[in-house]
């Protein structure tokens, strides 16, 4: 039982590079969600999707983009990295929005 | 602006003993808390929650209490475990939220020596 799979686990891109995080979910769950943890803060949500082909703006926005063409995937994309980018990203998916969320492992991304 | 917040950043407590893990939150809206449980290079763990309906829940050795007057609430473990050592976030949610949106707290690191 995969859960929430995140890839890659770690990548070092240079200012101005663009990449994809990918998330996957085995467990048919509609909601998924894209969050950010720096140090010595909370988790804090990118974005979110409430369905395969919506999504919506979170808490920190800017700079990313996503895209979820598949219920099981939610994409997170970065089209410009900016070493304030550096982070540790972490996707999460629950079958109802009463229900707790699962994490993947996070995805650590250095911009130099 | 930090709805929710864990004002200790660690806590230290003796194997066998009580751990009580404490947040705090400013959003009279919030109706649904949750308390996760993270290890170094691993993703968040969902642990226990409580509707605010209730003002306790328990799970084995883990109970939320929920004081919703002093808009605040504490995890506490009994007994504690070696294996219980890591960072501890607490979340919460907004009544009539159609997104499911969490808010987190900083979290705290819990250590607990034999």
């Amino acid at each position: 039982n995969a859960g929430v799979t995140q890839t890659p686990k770690f990548r070092v891109l240079k200012t101005g590079q663009s990449m994809t995080l990918l998330c996957a979910q085995d467990m048919n769950h509609e909601y998924m969600y894209w969050y950010r943890q720096d140090p010595g803060m909370g988790l804090r949500l990118i974005h979110y999707s409430v369905g395969e082909g919506t999504t919506a703006k979170g808490e920190v926005p800017d700079g990313y983009n996503v895209s979820r063409l598949k219920k099981q995937n939610f994409l997170l994309g970065l089209e410009s990295a900016a070493p304030s980018q550096t982070s540790v990203y972490f996707c999460a998916s629950s079958w109802a929005i009463n229900q707790p969320q699962h994490f993947g492992d996070g995805t650590r991304l250095s911009i130099l | 602006d930090q709805q929710v917040k864990q004002n200790s950043p660690s806590l230290s407590v003796q194997e066998g003993r009580i751990s009580i893990l404490n947040c705090d939150y400013t959003n009279s809206m919030f109706d649904y808390f949750l308390w996760y449980k993270k290890y170094p290079a691993e993703g968040p763990t969902f642990l226990i929650s409580i509707s605010s309906i209730k003002d306790k829940n328990e799970d084995g050795r883990f109970t939320v209490f929920l004081n919703k007057s002093a808009k605040h609430l504490s995890l506490h473990i009994v007994p504690s475990q070696p294996g219980d050592s890591a960072v501890y976030f607490c979340a919460a949610r907004a009544r009539g939220s159609t997104l499911g949106r969490l808010y987190f707290g900083r979290g705290t690191q819990l250590t607990v020596w034999p």
